[in-house]
């Protein structure tokens, strides 16, 4: 099916692990975004890529990587979870940057007990 | 620093009462502000890009605005199925890529 694709949908993890969500994209889109969503927060991007091979960090950065191998697939990993990044997370494309509309898949809860 | 903020955090209407959803911004030199949808459970879907103060776009019920300060999302006769969190987002200025979203307005609309 076209579209954007996340996995887990969801997925309970202990501090310290390693932990890598999975996004994957149908259309061929330029670019992805990473974005979590926390209660009384907006969302708040995390890590963004303009083509296979090219990351940039966005407003929350840190204690996260990104790859960008192949143009339709773009993991989040995070590298030693800690309980703040308890959230919910959400991969999006788009065509050509930020100023055409974003696509975004239906999320992965992650808890980090 | 860029912000974003939309009022009021929870809206619940009858079926039928109309009303507008607030987004204001202290972004300077916007290059963009765009609504978006998110049900339970799901991403944000696209409703809206406004580019320039003055600038109206409208789709069924719903019809955004914008100034040089703010956005607004009215709702003309709502539906139940309109229930929803509608999210506002402001793209700054030059080639930063960095959007910035709003908290978002959660909507009820009451049969």
């Amino acid at each position: 099916d076209a579209g954007i694709t996340q996995s887990p949908r969801y997925k309970i993890t202990e501090t310290g692990r390693q932990v890598t969500l999975m996004c994957h994209q149908t259309w061929s889109h330029s670019y992805m975004f990473w974005y979590r969503q926390d209660l009384g927060h907006g969302l708040r991007l995390i890590y963004y890529s303009a083509a296979a091979d090219i990351t940039d960090k966005g407003e929350v950065p840190d204690g996260y990587v990104v790859s960008r191998s192949k143009t339709e697939n773009f993991p989040l990993t995070l590298e030693s979870a800690t309980r703040s990044q308890t959230s919910v997370y959400f991969c999006a494309s788009s065509k050509q940057g930020t100023l055409q509309p974003q696509h975004f898949g239906d999320g992965t809860r992650l808890s980090i007990l | 620093e860029d912000q974003v903020t939309q009022s009021p955090e929870a809206l619940r209407l009858q079926e039928g009462e109309s009303s507008s959803l607030n987004c204001s911004y202290t972004v300077s030199g916007l290059r963009g502000l765009f609504w978006y949808r998110q049900d339970p459970g799901k991403g944000p879907e696209f409703l809206f890009t406004l580019y320039s103060a003055g600038e109206e776009k409208e789709k069924e019920r719903l019809k955004a605005t914008l100034t040089k300060k703010e956005s607004f999302l009215h709702i003309t006769a709502p539906k139940p199925e309109d229930s929803a969190t509608y999210l506002c987002a402001v793209h700054p200025p030059g080639n930063n890529n960095d959007m910035r979203f709003g908290a978002g307005t959660r909507l009820t609309v009451k049969p």
